[in-house]
């Protein structure tokens, strides 16, 4: 089944822990995404990577970090989580200079 | 600055009556618009693009660079258009999006 999926799909943990979400695209797409959803279903890029080099890097705090260990992966790393960072993560995928590819999200409750 | 306006949070029409999600950017080079759709606990979804000119489900957008908008239409909605939309501009050769805070689209029955 040709997608992005992004694991796991619901995320409950506390403030202080780390955690991470991974992102897995089998479309052999050379450009991955994160986007952030917040509460008000508002929808902004956080990173993105290219042949896996980071190309866009929002302005983001350094707690976020992402990784690439290749093309068909783009891994979140969240540390010291604070409730602010509660949304739903999308991981995304393209072909450059062509339409997004989402994932189904994850949602992260920080409690 | 590149911005996207979704003015409408919410939009709510009836069964059959004729919709228009409203968009307008601000951009100063020649931008790329996109609407994605995002139904009820699915993923975001690329519904059309201006380049491709076409319509899906029914739906249209044209760009108008007059009024800096791209509008979203259909002549006559069914509730399974009932969804998150969002108008989408492209920046650059980054290939990054530009997203509007979202329009949630209701068909009443």
């Amino acid at each position: 089944d040709t997608a992005v999926s992004q694991t796991p799909k619901y995320l409950v943990t506390q403030m202080g822990n780390d955690k991470s979400i991974k992102c897995e695209q089998n479309l052999g797409h050379d450009t991955m995404y994160w986007y952030k959803q917040d509460s008000k279903k508002f929808l902004k890029i956080m990173f993105s990577y290219n042949n896996k080099e980071l190309i866009i890097n929002e302005t983001v705090p350094n707690r976020f970090s992402p990784k690439s260990p290749d093309k068909a992966h783009l891994n979140l790393h969240i540390n010291s989580l604070e409730l602010g960072d509660s949304a739903v993560y999308f991981c995304a995928s393209s072909l450059t200079d062509s339409p997004l590819h989402f994932g189904n999200g994850t949602r992260l409750t920080v409690t | 600055a590149q911005r996207v306006t979704q003015p409408e949070k919410l939009l709510s029409v009836f069964k059959g009556a004729p919709v228009e999600l409203k968009c307008n950017y601000s951009y100063s080079g020649s931008p790329e618009l996109f609407w994605y759709v995002q139904y009820s606990r699915q993923r975001l979804q690329l519904l059309l693009r201006h380049i491709s000119r076409e319509s899906i489900k029914g739906f249209t957008a044209d760009l108008n660079k007059g009024e800096t908008s791209f509008h979203l239409k259909k002549p006559f909605a069914q509730e399974e258009d009932s969804a998150m939309y969002y108008c989408a501009l492209k920046r650059g050769a980054t290939n990054k999006l530009i997203f509007g805070t979202g329009t949630l689209l209701a068909v009443q029955p």
